[in-house]
């Protein structure tokens, strides 16, 4: 049990609406990293939160955004969903401490898009 | 060129034996290395990493690291039924430690 828990698991949305997707880190860990897995690859870094600010950001356009709380847990937020959003959404905590950085995934939220 | 690439299998691997897992990254800037498991339909879960180059030994795992060849593998000694899943070989981009990139993974299937 990694304790790293996420919200919705599953949910469905239209092309063009906005959605938000939640995750709350481990107890003791005060980053969180998102990643989108597309359906027979490896998971692909959005970016990462650390002290409520965005601490590096992958490939993305900027209809993905996100935010950190005080509480260290984070929202995912994509506007005007395209069909190739669908994925898995995949949350990853750990505890900032340079190198290293282990990090353990929350159950993930399955996206589809129609 | 993908910047971690993995064999995507499926490698067969009969009950106790040893199943042998390779990756290869190419930016000689990253540090840390790790190793993920994903049973299918779940999610990614951590069961190794390394930072050094040689051998780290946990149970029946031992990852591998070459920094000079750029390349990092995954010995699951006894194979078991239950090790039938995809393994995630992660690497940190060289600018950050926190942001990693995966490859596609190689799945392995342990007969009995």
């Amino acid at each position: 049990e990694t304790g790293v828990t996420q919200s919705p698991t599953h949910l469905i949305k239209t092309r063009g609406q906005q959605v938000t997707l939640r995750c709350s880190s481990q107890s003791g860990h005060n980053t969180v990293s998102w990643y989108q897995q597309a359906l027979g690859q490896g998971p692909q870094f959005i970016f990462q939160y650390y002290r409520e600010e965005e601490n590096g950001r992958g490939n993305f356009p900027p209809r993905f955004s996100g935010l950190q709380f005080p509480n260290y847990s984070s929202e995912l937020n994509v506007n005007a969903l395209e069909l190739d959003d669908s994925a898995l959404y995949l949350c990853a905590s750990s505890l900032f401490q340079g190198r290293g950085n282990e990090q353990f995934f929350g159950p993930g939220t399955r996206l589809t898009v129609l | 060129q993908k910047e971690v690439e993995q064999n995507s299998g499926p490698l067969s691997v009969p009950e106790g034996a040893i199943a042998s897992l390779n990756c290869t990254y190419s930016d000689r800037g990253s540090q840390s290395f790790f190793w993920y498991r994903q049973y299918s339909g779940k999610s990614p879960e951590l069961i190794m990493f390394i930072y050094s180059n040689g051998d780290k030994e946990d149970g029946r795992f031992t990852a591998q690291l070459n920094k000079a060849s750029q390349y990092v593998s995954l010995l699951i000694r006894d194979s078991q039924p239950s090790d039938s899943a995809t393994y995630l070989c992660a690497v940190n981009y060289p600018d950050s430690w926190g942001k990693l990139q995966f490859g596609a993974g190689t799945q392995v299937v342990v007969t009995p």
